[in-house]
């Protein structure tokens, strides 16, 4: 099993322009998420999706968007990068929504936008 | 609401010596607590978890963690470090607070070990 796997690693972007980070999991999980790590700041959550066809905001959404787009895949997009949208973006996924479950996390992107 | 604070942003400590990252959690319901571990350029993994019972918690590589009702702490503690437990430690609280049960993070401690 590959686990949770994300591409790209690594991604340069201009000011204005839009990407996609794609995440698939092949652990047959029901719930993903789409964090962001900032230096002195840990993991923030953007988005999740409890499980496939629902998704709701975390605790940093703006300039972001995301699809399930079945069970193993959920990506996120950003319409107009922005400086301030430097950053390591995390993918993961859980079993289930169930709280004392171990969330699993892929690689990483990482992102930097002039 | 939950949060996490891990006092520490760096702890330096010499291979074989003992070390102790701290933890500290508050949330209005119950909670399970996580430690997890980010080497360098990597994702992150985990260490271990409480979710009931014994307070006293082993995971891998040779942690072990104590979760204190009282004290609201889960402090991760290893008896002696080798080079390879270089990495950045993050805690981590998750409960029944609806919204998907979130992972709350704490800002992570960077355990740098020294020859």
């Amino acid at each position: 099993n590959a686990g949770v796997t994300q591409t790209p690693k690594f991604q340069v972007l201009k000011t204005g322009q839009s990407m996609t980070l794609q995440c698939a999991q092949d652990m047959n999980h029901n719930s993903m998420y789409w964090y962001r790590q900032d230096p002195g700041m840990g993991l923030r959550l953007i988005y999740y999706s409890a499980s496939e066809g629902t998704t709701d905001k975390g605790e940093v959404p703006n300039g972001y968007n995301v699809s399930r787009l079945n069970k193993r895949e959920f990506s996120l997009r950003l319409e107009s990068a922005a400086p301030s949208q430097t950053s390591v973006y995390f993918c993961a996924s859980r079993v289930d929504p169930n709280p004392g479950n171990e969330q699993f996390f892929g690689p990483g992107t990482r992102l930097t936008v002039l | 609401a939950q949060s996490v604070t891990q006092l520490d942003s760096q702890v330096p400590v010499f291979e074989e010596a003992p070390v102790e990252l701290r933890c500290n959690y508050s949330s209005s319901v119950s909670v399970y607590l996580f430690w997890y571990v980010q080497y360098p350029n990597q994702g992150l993994q985990l260490l271990l978890k409480y979710l009931s019972g014994s307070t006293l918690v082993k995971g891998i590589n040779g942690f072990e963690a104590e979760f204190n009702k009282s004290q609201t702490s889960f402090h991760l503690r290893k008896p002696s470090v080798h080079i390879s437990d270089t990495a950045e430690y993050f805690c981590a609280v998750s409960g029944l607070t609806g919204g998907g049960n979130k992972l709350t993070f704490g800002t992570g401690t960077q355990l740098k070990v020294e020859l």
